[in-house]
């Protein structure tokens, strides 16, 4: 049981916009700690996608989008491509935890 | 480019050892936080341990807490994890990051590309 909830799957088709949600509690990022995005393709290391609730290194596309409200954040992506098919997971910090916390992940599906 | 490549996973037995090894090169080695990350199969990440760049404080999670120990050579541009009893649960891929210290939340990046852990008998 992941402390950040993700659900498990979205899907969407090319050009269509998808979201994640990553839903926290009050001792994460609902405390106001930052939130961060990764992409893992299949079979390999995840890459950081979005820092700090809303910015993206610059290697990544301006198609990726991060926000963040309350206990929850969620990560936007546009105009779906096909190389976008990965799991993604969003990361804060816990205070309960004294530490830093993922999600469980969401596997994106471009139909 | 900023590379980080582990090695020294394997096949052992639940109570055994297992000693990790991450190299580092693309980067100041010595002025950067690195972490330990294992992702077990079908899960999400769990950090498990990262340490500052002269070693002066560590974080462990409690899931290893006095069964791993981090350290790190400066030298050498090396990340180490010494595993001890090790159980089944500790079966997963294991990865080194070097760790952004934010003053909200640390982020992790890069991430090498992992080695495999297997607690077995």
């Amino acid at each position: 049981q992941s402390v950040l909830t993700q659900p498990p799957s979205v899907s969407g088709a090319p050009g269509q916009r998808v979201t994640i949600p990553c839903t926290g509690s009050s001792s994460n990022i609902g405390a106001g700690y930052d939130v961060h995005w990764y992409q893992q393709l299949p079979g390999t290391a995840p890459k950081l996608l979005i820092y700090g609730n809303i910015n993206r290194p610059s290697r990544v596309p301006a198609r990726f989008s991060g926000s963040k409200s309350g206990t929850s954040a969620s990560l936007a992506i546009t105009g779906l491509q096909v190389e976008d098919e990965a799991q993604y997971y969003c990361q804060s910090y816990d205070s309960s935890l004294s530490g830093e916390v993922f999600g469980g992940g969401t596997k994106l599906t471009v139909l | 480019q900023v590379q980080l490549v582990e090695s020294g996973g394997g096949l052992v037995k639940p109570g055994g050892s297992l000693r990790l090894s991450c190299a580092g090169s693309g980067f100041t080695f010595s002025a950067s936080y690195l972490s330990w990350i294992r992702q077990a199969a079908g899960e999400g990440p769990e950090c498990l341990s990262y340490i500052s760049d002269s070693g002066d404080y560590i974080y462990y999670a409690d899931s290893v807490k006095g069964r791993f120990t981090i350290s790190r050579d400066n030298t050498k541009s090396s990340l180490f994890l010494q595993m001890n009893n090790l159980r089944a649960e500790d079966t997963a891929v294991y990865f080194c990051a070097r760790v952004t210290v934010a003053g909200s939340a640390n982020w992790f990046d890069p991430w090498g590309q992992g080695t495999l852990v297997t607690v077995s008998s």
